[in-house]
């Protein structure tokens, strides 16, 4: 089977740089996505990483490590609209599995 | 383009009624999806469809049936609505090839069974 891991929560100043860790535990996928959702919005895609190494999308950049079934997401200069959930999800196939998500507090 | 739609927003059900919740895109994208998500957690697939007259089982299936008659319409069908199916339900859709990874999701549909 498919699962991945992700902390359940995550608290930072407005400003700083947080990271978000994912483990997963699968063969055979095809990258690693992540996803940022606004409470009672719909998810909205932020970054994939086909290969290993960093991708960098603005403020935000992504990270993978197959031999390690580990990635990350790093959101630099928080923003008060950062403050969601965000969700790593890998394709099995034509399958999408997604992690449990890791809210993420931004405080002033 | 409206992107992808999802009809109706908000319904409320009975045990044992049956109901379909209808997806519309816009991006002329082949892939399309049904998830459903529960409080404080991911999102898990129902069932996926990788082209018009194509479904296939997700992740949890039971309970639901879908169809893709037509490439910009993906239906979710439940026929005999069950508490356990009370959920955001969200649809989602993604073109072919490296964009395949970068899904395009619906506004929810808030469903509860009573």
């Amino acid at each position: 089977g498919q699962s991945l891991e992700q902390p359940s929560e995550v608290t930072a100043v407005e400003g700083a740089i947080v990271q978000i860790n994912c483990t997963y535990q699968t063969s055979g996928f095809y990258g690693l996505s992540w996803y940022q959702q606004h409470d009672g919005g719909a998810p909205t895609f932020l970054s994939y990483n086909a290969l290993d190494g960093l991708e960098e999308t603005g403020r935000f950049s992504s990270f993978l490590s197959r031999s390690d079934s580990y990635g990350y997401l790093l959101l630099q200069e928080l923003q008060m609209k950062d403050s969601a959930s965000y969700f790593c999800a890998v394709l099995y196939g034509q399958n999408f599995v997604f992690g449990p998500g890791t809210r993420l507090s931004v405080l002033p | 383009n409206a992107g992808v739609t999802q009809t109706p927003k908000f319904r409320v059900l009975k045990t044992g009624q049956s109901m379909t919740l209808l997806c519309a895109q816009d991006m002329n994208h082949e892939y399309m999806y049904w998830y459903r998500q529960d409080p404080g957690m991911g999102l898990r697939l129902i069932h996926y469809s990788v082209g018009e007259g194509t479904t296939a089982k997700g992740e949890v299936p039971d309970g639901y049936n879908v169809s893709r008659l037509k490439k910009q319409n993906f239906l979710l069908g439940l026929e005999s609505a069950a508490p356990s199916q009370t959920s955001v339900y969200f649809c989602a859709s993604s073109s072919q090839g490296v964009r395949h990874n970068e899904q395009y999701f619906g506004p929810g549909t808030r469903l509860t069974v009573t």
